[in-house]
């Protein structure tokens, strides 16, 4: 069964960091292209950043290029986001999502974690 | 980035009776076209890819049509368990842009 657990949110204050995790069990997490896709509350999804099985490409939304770093441990089966220079706009449930097709930059999403909530105020 | 633009914001249908639904793309993503169900507390669910292909254990009365710019998952007869807002997403290249949602209410 594919389980992906989200870890790390919190209240944290504007302008701090926070690292996100995501722990993949149930498939050969080294084969698919992971992403990080976060909705503020009562608001719509937005997709925040995705990486490629081998990490050789990244990608990420203009609203957090420079400020959100992704990266995976793939001896490890665990995801990440290291948040830094956090906004109150960032407030937001962070879903980790698992690509259905194997080895493949773009796909569809197939599993989502339950999320994470950050809260970013002071 | 391609724009993704749903409507109606809310529908509102009366149980057993068909509900339509809309997407469209700023530019072609050709069937690269996947719908989510969210119902409240609870994590996305896939529930369309290839613009017309149902994921795994999803009813049949669930179906997506389109390609191109023009999308559509029309729901043939409402049920309570229905209820929940669904989201459009092109799969075409990063990054990966989602419509804003549309809520399915019960009349």
């Amino acid at each position: 069964e594919v389980q992906l657990v989200e870890s790390g949110g919190g209240l944290v204050q504007p302008g701090r960091s926070l690292r996100l995790s995501c722990a993949a069990s149930g498939f050969s997490f080294d084969d698919y292209t992971m992403h990080w896709v976060r909705q503020r509350p009562g608001k719509g999804l937005e997709w925040v950043s995705g990486i490629t099985w081998n990490s050789d490409a990244m990608g990420y939304a203009d609203s957090v290029k420079g400020r959100f770093t992704i990266s995976r441990d793939n001896a490890k089966n665990s995801l990440y986001l290291q948040l830094t220079s956090l906004r109150p706009e960032d407030t937001a449930f962070y879903y980790c999502a698992k690509s259905k097709d194997m080895v493949a930059r773009t796909s569809f999403f197939d599993y989502w974690g339950q999320g994470t909530l950050v809260t970013v105020s002071s | 980035e391609i724009v993704m633009t749903q409507s109606p914001d809310t529908l509102s249908v009366s149980p057993g009776e068909r509900a339509t639904l809309s997407c469209r793309a700023s530019q072609s993503v050709s069937r690269n076209l996947a719908w989510y169900q969210q119902k409240p507390d609870q994590a996305p669910r896939l529930l369309i890819y290839g613009a017309s292909v149902r994921a795994t254990g999803i009813p049949a009365r669930f179906s997506g049509s389109g390609s191109g710019t023009e999308f559509t998952v029309t729901i043939s007869s409402l049920q309570s368990e229905d209820i929940a807002v669904y989201f459009c997403q092109q799969y075409d290249d990063w990054p990966h842009t989602f419509g804003q949602g549309t809520k399915l209410e019960i009349k």
